[in-house]
């Protein structure tokens, strides 16, 4: 069973107010990815690390959404101005190599409502 | 980029039949193939990975079947139980990717009594 920890479990904001979600990898879990699964079960990936640094992130990340994974502390991802359409699961998986044969371990998501 | 297809959306099976997903992907070069499960509430549990050419893997009531030749993916539930309901994903690590997974679009699953 996976132990990535993601906090909290649900989250409601109104339009334009900011979200914040956190995540603490698997013990020993360098790489950390955030996904996001909308109502209609589609996957969109938005930035993974490696330890610290960003190794992918795609446009939408870059705009209005930031992550970070300082040592010692857990694993962020904030939204600056959320929107109706941010509405969705949001994913944190670990995983215990950079190479790519290594398999992502999910938490239970924290579950976004924009209001 | 990669597409990975998964069929079929919805599945409803007596208890104690077999129930069969497929997925089909495009990237020849796709490299980790992983199933997925989703029940309410919950993040995703890995059932199984396969990376093999030609797989299969046997886990606890399943099977799963990797054919690269034709690109598909299968997943098998030999007797399907109620605890089997859930949402399934296959996934899969395109040679363009990183590391990042692209996702099936998801099963449906309903085992009845």
């Amino acid at each position: 069973n996976s132990k990535v920890i993601q906090t909290p479990r649900y989250l409601v904001k109104g339009q334009g107010q900011k979200a914040k979600m956190r995540c603490i990898p698997e013990k020993g879990h360098p790489v950390v990815f955030w996904y996001q699964q909308n109502k209609n079960n589609e996957f969109k990936f938005l930035i993974n690390f490696q330890n610290q640094e960003v190794l992918q992130q795609i446009d939408m990340t870059e705009k209005r959404f930031s992550a970070e994974c300082p040592s010692n502390s857990p694993c962020s991802l904030e939204i600056q101005s959320s929107e109706a359409g941010d509405s969705a699961l949001y994913l944190c998986a670990s995983s215990l190599l950079g190479g790519r044969y290594a398999e992502q371990f999910f938490g239970p998501g924290t579950r976004l409502t924009v209001l | 980029g990669e597409q990975v297809e998964q069929r079929p959306p919805h599945l409803s099976v007596r208890e104690g039949d077999s129930a069969v997903i497929i997925c089909t992907y495009t990237d020849p070069n796709s490299y980790y193939f992983f199933w997925y499960k989703q029940e309410p509430g919950a993040g995703l549990q890995l059932l199984m990975k396969v990376f093999s050419s030609t797989e299969i893997n046997e886990g606890q009531g399943f099977t799963v079947l990797l054919n690269k030749k034709d690109k598909q993916l299968s997943l098998n539930l030999t007797a399907a139980h109620p605890g089997d309901s859930a949402v399934y994903f296959c996934a899969v690590t395109p040679s363009s990717s990183g590391q990042k997974l692209v996702f099936g679009q998801g099963t449906i699953l309903k085992v009845y009594l």
